[in-house]
């Protein structure tokens, strides 16, 4: 009964590396999204996208770049870790089709360190 | 920029007690309102939602109060049980658009024997 797959649970990269994280879905959804997780930060938008190869910046997109060549695959690109970015990622996917739920599912996070 | 503000940013109730989580938005264009619950470890999940038309939600213990007026909205849990020990996100999206979700900072309840 999986719907949103992140690749990986947790990661740790070193500093200045280029990170991906992927995140698939199976639901035929529109619209994906990335999230970082921060205690007392919330959930804050970093991109989002509403359709193959169409991406907008969400509130903190600085040092993130993104990715959506297939529907049903999207991926955040750290172009070059740095240790402000340890954070828990969360990948999510929701319709925009009125007869289906207006319900986002999210992906169970990845746990990124950056040393 | 918050465009939703959710208190408090933590919660301990005891078993049998009620929990009560605010949240309150400044965008008249948000047309559905839900709320998200996560264990540690997980995603965050689908608990409860409404739409700005009824003042008032109720599935088993869980109620989501709606002031329209004051743009203000509320998650009530009832009987609060351990198991209800979670960090709770209250959201807003206006569903016109490209259904791109606004969270609160999250409440992490923490609910006593």
């Amino acid at each position: 009964d999986v719907k949103v797959t992140q690749s990986s649970r947790y990661l740790v990269k070193r500093t200045g590396e280029k990170v991906f994280l992927e995140c698939v879905q199976d639901m035929d959804h529109e619209n994906m999204f990335w999230y970082r997780q921060d205690p007392g930060l919330g959930l804050r938008l970093i991109y989002f996208s509403y359709d193959v190869k169409m991406k907008e910046k969400g509130d903190i997109p600085e040092g993130y770049s993104v990715s959506r060549e297939k529907k049903e695959r999207f991926s955040l690109i750290l172009e070059s870790a740095s240790t402000n970015q340890t954070s828990m990622y969360l990948c999510a996917s929701i319709t925009d089709r009125p007869s289906l739920s207006t319900e986002a599912f999210f992906g169970q996070g990845t746990r990124l360190t950056v040393v | 920029q918050q465009q939703v503000k959710q208190s408090p940013q933590s919660l301990i109730v005891q078993k049998g007690g009620i929990s009560i989580i605010n949240c309150a938005y400044e965008n008249t264009a948000f047309d559905y309102f839900p709320w998200y619950q996560q264990f540690p470890g997980k995603g965050p999940a689908l608990l409860i939602a409404i739409r700005p038309d009824v003042s008032e939600k109720k599935e088993g213990r869980f109620t989501i109060s709606f002031n329209k007026s004051a743009k203000q909205f509320s998650l009530h849990i009832m009987d609060s049980q351990p198991g209800d020990s979670a960090t709770y996100f209250c959201a807003a999206i206006n569903t016109g658009t490209a259904s791109k979700l606004t969270f609160g900072t999250g409440t992490r309840l923490q609910v006593t024997l």
